[in-house]
Formats: C-alpha cells, structure tokens, sequence
C-alpha cells in the first residue's frame, strides 16, 4: 500500500547543479501537483499535472520543470540550483473525486 | 489578497480540551472543497477532513470536525478531546473551481501545541 512515493528525502546540493525529485503514485490518479514549503509560508503550487502529456505551472515555476510521461510518475527537475530553492518538497496526487489528496513524504532539499 | 488565512500562528491547549483552529477563505466560485492537514514534527502531511462547498452537513471524522459557516467564509477545525500526538502544525487548505482538477491553495499554518 505505498501511496505516493517521493526520492530522496534528504539532498544537499552545490549551488548550479542540476537533481531530479522523483514522484511516484500507485492509485491511478490523473492529478498530480509538486509544492515547496518555506517556514511561515505554507505550500506553495509549482508545477502540476492533469494527466499523462499534459503540465501546467502553479505560484512558483521558475527554476523547475517537470513532464508526465506515465500516469504514475511525475518527476520535478532542478535545472541549476540555487539557494532560494532550500525548501522542503512535496508531490502530491488526487483521484476524480477531488476530495482528498496524497501527499508523498516530502524531499528536504539544501542548496550551499 | 490571501485565499486561505489561518489568523492564529500558535495555539496551546490542555490534554483533553477540546480547541478551535481558524480558517477563513476567499473564493467566488459557488463549487469549492475545504481541507484539513495535519503535520507532525516528523513531517508528512497527514489528511484530516474535507468539506464541499454544497455539503449542507458539516464533516466529521472521529475527533475532528469541520465547522463550516458558508455565509462568513469560515472552515474552522475543531479538535474534541485533544491528545498529546495531536501537537503538530495544521494547515488549511481550498480547491476551487467546477468540475475538472484545480489544485489546492494553502493557508500559512497554525502549530498547535497540547500539554499534559
């Protein structure tokens, strides 16, 4: 009964490398979203996905991008990371319904 | 202006009370859906309780209820009988919109803290 699961849950990076979060889920869902969470902030929308091709951008877009190439997974790439982007990451999927949504473990993510 | 405030940053409360969370939301669509998370200091985000906008009820799930004021765009949790492992940041949260998939707006959090 994994859910949604999210690798790595830990990464320290350099500052300009590039990393790819990984998202799976096994519950066949259409919808699946990536948010960051800042302290004070709460979660923010970065990117997200409605279904195998198709991804849109949510608050905070810029310095990820993401694709869709399976229902299952939705992976969040770091192009050249910064600072700014030290943040705890979570993915997240939601069925038809829309009334619930799952969340993976989330990815704390620091950029020296 | 903020789709999702939860005024209150920090609320503290005895083992067995129960306490109030505050969630005001912003929207002019008719169809939207409320949420509820929990977050312990572990960190994943734990759903707690959902509330459409045209459920004339109000949610509940065991200990946790929804106290839904549609006319004063108000989603407050309500925590019966509150435990220790209950301590944890909770956020509330808004889907908008009709039909279709619209993602969640996240308020900023309240920490709720129980003492023994």
């Amino acid at each position: 009964n994994a859910g949604v699961t999210q690798t790595p849950k830990f990464q320290v990076l350099k500052t300009g490398q590039s990393m790819t979060l990984q998202c799976a889920q096994d519950m066949n869902h259409e919808y699946m979203s990536w948010y960051r969470q800042d302290p004070g902030m709460g979660l923010r929308l970065i990117h997200y996905s409605v279904g195998a091709g198709i991804t849109d951008q949510g608050e905070v877009p810029n310095g990820y991008n993401v694709s869709r190439s399976t229902t299952e997974d939705f992976p969040l790439r770091l192009l050249s990371a910064a600072p700014s982007q030290t943040s705890v990451y979570f993915c997240a999927s939601c069925g038809q319904m829309n009334t619930e949504a799952f969340f993976g473990q989330g990815t704390r993510l620091t950029v020296v | 202006a903020q789709k999702i405030t939860q005024t209150q940053p920090g609320m503290f409360v005895q083992e067995k009370e129960a306490v109030t969370l505050d969630c005001t939301y912003d929207t002019s669509d008719q169809s939207y859906g409320l949420f509820w998370y929990k977050q312990p200091s572990s960190g994943e985000m734990i759903f707690l309780i959902y509330q459409g906008s045209y459920d004339e009820q109000n949610a509940t799930e065991g200990r946790y209820s929804l106290n839904f004021q549609k006319a004063r765009k108000s989603a407050n949790l309500v925590i019966s009988a509150s435990q220790l492992g209950d301590s944890a940041m909770y956020f509330c949260a808004m889907r908008e919109g009709l039909g279709g998939y619209s993602t969640l707006t996240f308020g900023k959090g309240t920490m709720l803290l129980v003492s023994p």
